[in-house]
């Protein structure tokens, strides 16, 4: 069975620079969850979509970040204007359900903002 | 709140020395909790859960942890380490306030294997 999928699964860019992370979660999965890993903070819960709407977002850093999840098989995590503390590893998971386990994580995207 | 603290931030082990990484948590409730591993460039896999069913819970790769309500306790023990268990081990606990599973991830402890 495919896992998750993200890409890119490295992103070097520029600050001030748009940059857009995808999901492919896996089949039959509707929870969907986005999180950040710096070695400063650890891992932390950006956003978690139920079914394709956005249910809880006050991960969110700022609002240069936005997510959106247009169908059951796709998320996108965008960040504009980027900064160089936006660089970090990214990652995507999905679950079965809202109160289902586990998560099951992608490989992540290494992003590093110039 | 659900938190966990991971006491060791990094262990250092001999192959087929036993490994302890160890775990405390605090819940308000009865918890579910979990160990993932993560190797390098990699996402986390998930090791073993523990749902409130077994005290002892086994997990892949030879990998188990024991529930001990009395010490909030979720300690992750391995009998023989071997050089590919080298990797960052994450205790986790499930908050469930929101309605939804949420993970709350401790801060990680990295594991060396020494041949």
């Amino acid at each position: 069975d495919a896992g998750v999928i993200q890409s890119p699964r490295h992103e070097v860019t520029e600050m001030g620079q748009e940059v857009t992370l995808r999901c492919k979660p896996i089949s039959g999965h509707n929870s969907l969850f986005w999180y950040r890993q710096t070695m400063m903070r650890g891992l932390e819960l950006l956003i978690y979509f139920n079914n394709n709407v956005p249910i809880d977002d006050s991960g969110m850093p700022e609002d240069r970040f936005s997510a959106k999840m247009p169908n059951a098989s796709f998320s996108t995590l965008k960040i504009q204007p980027s900064e160089p503390r936006d660089s970090a590893v990214y990652f995507c998971a999905s679950s079965p359900g809202p109160l289902r386990q586990p998560q099951h994580f992608g490989d992540g995207t290494r992003l590093s903002i110039l | 709140a659900q938190s966990v603290t991971q006491l060791d931030s990094h262990v250092s082990v001999s192959e087929g020395t036993p490994v302890l990484l160890r775990c405390n948590y605090s819940s308000s409730y009865s918890p579910s909790l979990f160990w993932y591993v993560q190797h390098p460039n990699k996402g986390l896999q998930l090791l073993l859960k523990y749902t409130s069913a077994a005290t002892l819970v086994k997990g892949i790769n030879g990998f188990e942890a024991e529930f001990k309500k009395s010490e909030t306790s979720f300690h992750l023990t391995k009998p023989s380490a071997h050089m590919s268990d080298a990797a960052e081990y994450f205790c986790v606990v499930s908050d469930y306030s929101g309605g939804y599973n949420k993970l709350i991830f401790g801060a990680g402890t990295r594991l060396a294997v020494h041949p």
